[in-house]
């Protein structure tokens, strides 16, 4: 079974602060997505690696994917309150099926 | 871009009563949907795999004949919920990929369902 594991599950930051969270699994995964989901709506893709030791940015966002495509992390730059939401880490496994990381939590405080 | 809408929003109902959810495609067809289950401050699980003109796929530990999943057009999957208890109370989401779209998964708004 494939796994992924997220880290921290829950962050808690001044807004200027910097972050980075961590998806890891033993398995070897063909792409890794990220997505960031508010409360009661839906996860919004935002955005997925494709190629070991690939780095994508998307303004103050960095990912990051793992040489071997295990591992992947998100860095936040001077997070702001409205970076506060859940983000999930996603991996398609056997059966063409999405799984999800547990999530990460963040919370910018003002 | 791809949009998947998913009605109602939310949904309150009696315990013993059914629910179905509604899971469409706007602007592509879909010949697999997937259904997650979600439980507060919780991640996404997956429930099932919703096939087009065929029998759904359950992940292990779902219940076949509680969840009944219906994928009868390519731009319309149905979840219902049967003899709801408040165990079951859950926001559930549905997804699609559109074709050309690889891995990517896009998302309904979700279902916030309260089993009285």
């Amino acid at each position: 079974t494939q796994l992924l594991e997220q880290s921290p599950q829950f962050l808690s930051i001044q807004e200027g602060e910097n972050l980075t969270v961590y998806c890891n699994s033993s398995s070897v995964f063909s792409s890794l997505q990220w997505y960031r989901q508010e409360p009661g709506e839906g996860p919004v893709l935002l955005v997925t690696v494709v190629t070991g030791g690939e780095v994508k940015k998307l303004k103050r966002l960095t990912f990051q994917f793992g040489d071997a495509r295990k591992d992947s992390s998100l860095h936040i730059t001077a997070a702001q309150p409205g970076d506060t939401g859940l983000y999930l880490c996603a991996g398609v496994g056997g059966g063409f099926k999405t799984i999800f990381g547990a999530g990460t939590r963040l919370f910018v405080k003002a | 871009g791809a949009v998947v809408s998913q009605h109602p929003s939310w949904v309150i109902c009696k315990s013993g009563t059914s629910v179905k959810i509604e899971c469409r495609s706007l602007d592509f067809q879909a010949t697999t949907m997937f259904w997650y289950r979600q439980f507060p401050k919780q991640s996404l699980m997956l429930m099932a795999t919703s096939n087009e003109g065929s029998k759904a796929t359950y992940e292990q530990g779902v219940e076949k004949d509680k969840f009944l999943i219906n994928h009868a057009s390519l731009t319309l999957s149905t979840l219902t919920v049967t003899s709801a208890h408040p165990e079951d109370s859950s926001f559930y989401i549905c997804s699609a990929r559109p074709p050309g779209s690889g891995e990517k998964l896009f998302f309904g708004s979700g279902t916030q369902l309260s089993v009285l």
